[in-house]
């Protein structure tokens, strides 16, 4: 299976504990993205990554999150002393390139649940 | 505020008959995407519509995109239960970050 994977699927943290997400992209795509969905709800933009770089990380809370997407191995989104707020889906996508006008391949998500 | 608004929030139809769903967005746009997503799953790219585009068709799916009224449309012909679930409409408006609505929930009853 070639496409975008995550893992894991289901995440269960204690208020207060991290939450530690990987998303291995697309063979060959370098360009990575998260986004949160709520239930019932779209999902929202947190952060871009390139290899090595944020691009973009306008969509993420300023506090206690982080991503990364090292040089080798897959992307993290790391989230610090969780609250029952953070419960939610988070998705990865990949894109090939940078270029506008390319569609975003989505992983089937991480399901975080906060007791 | 959201970019994508789709209509109708849920959809019920009969297997066979064309479902069709708007969205609205309020700014300027590099493309419109649409997604579908079934129950626990991750989304599946479903068309990509360019802003200098006004029809695009895919198989069963039909998609336009009306510029100076900001809204596009998915039309499914002669739908099938498995294409019960949720559809989104996402825009780029630069920077590659999609912003997504709401969706659609969409219901095929066999």
């Amino acid at each position: 299976n070639a496409g975008v994977m995550q893992n894991p699927r289901h995440l269960v943290r204690r208020r207060g504990q991290e939450a530690r997400l990987r998303c291995s992209p697309m063979k060959g795509h370098s360009h990575v993205y998260w986004y949160r969905q709520l239930p019932e709800e779209g999902l929202k933009f947190m952060v871009y990554l390139q290899k090595e770089n944020i691009i973009d990380e306008s969509g993420m809370p300023k506090e206690r999150f982080s991503a990364e997407f090292p040089k080798e191995g897959p992307s993290i989104l790391r989230i610090q002393q969780v609250v029952r707020g953070d419960s939610a889906a988070y998705f990865c996508a990949s894109s090939g390139t940078g270029w506008s006008n390319q569609p975003q391949h989505f992983g089937d998500g991480t399901r975080l649940s906060i007791l | 505020s959201q970019q994508g608004e789709e209509d109708p929030q849920a959809l019920s139809i009969q297997e066979g008959e064309n479902a069709t769903m708007n969205c609205s967005y309020k700014t300027s746009i590099n493309n419109l995407q649409w997604y579908r997503q079934n129950s626990g799953r991750g989304l599946v790219h479903l068309i990509l519509i360019r802003s200098n585009e006004r029809e695009k068709h895919s198989g069963r799916l039909r998609v336009t995109l009306d510029t100076s009224k900001k809204s596009s449309s998915l039309l499914i012909t002669a739908s099938r239960a498995a294409d019960t679930a949720s559809y989104f409409c996402a825009t780029e408006g630069g920077g590659n970050k999609l912003v997504f609505g709401a969706g659609t929930i969409l219901r095929v009853k066999s």
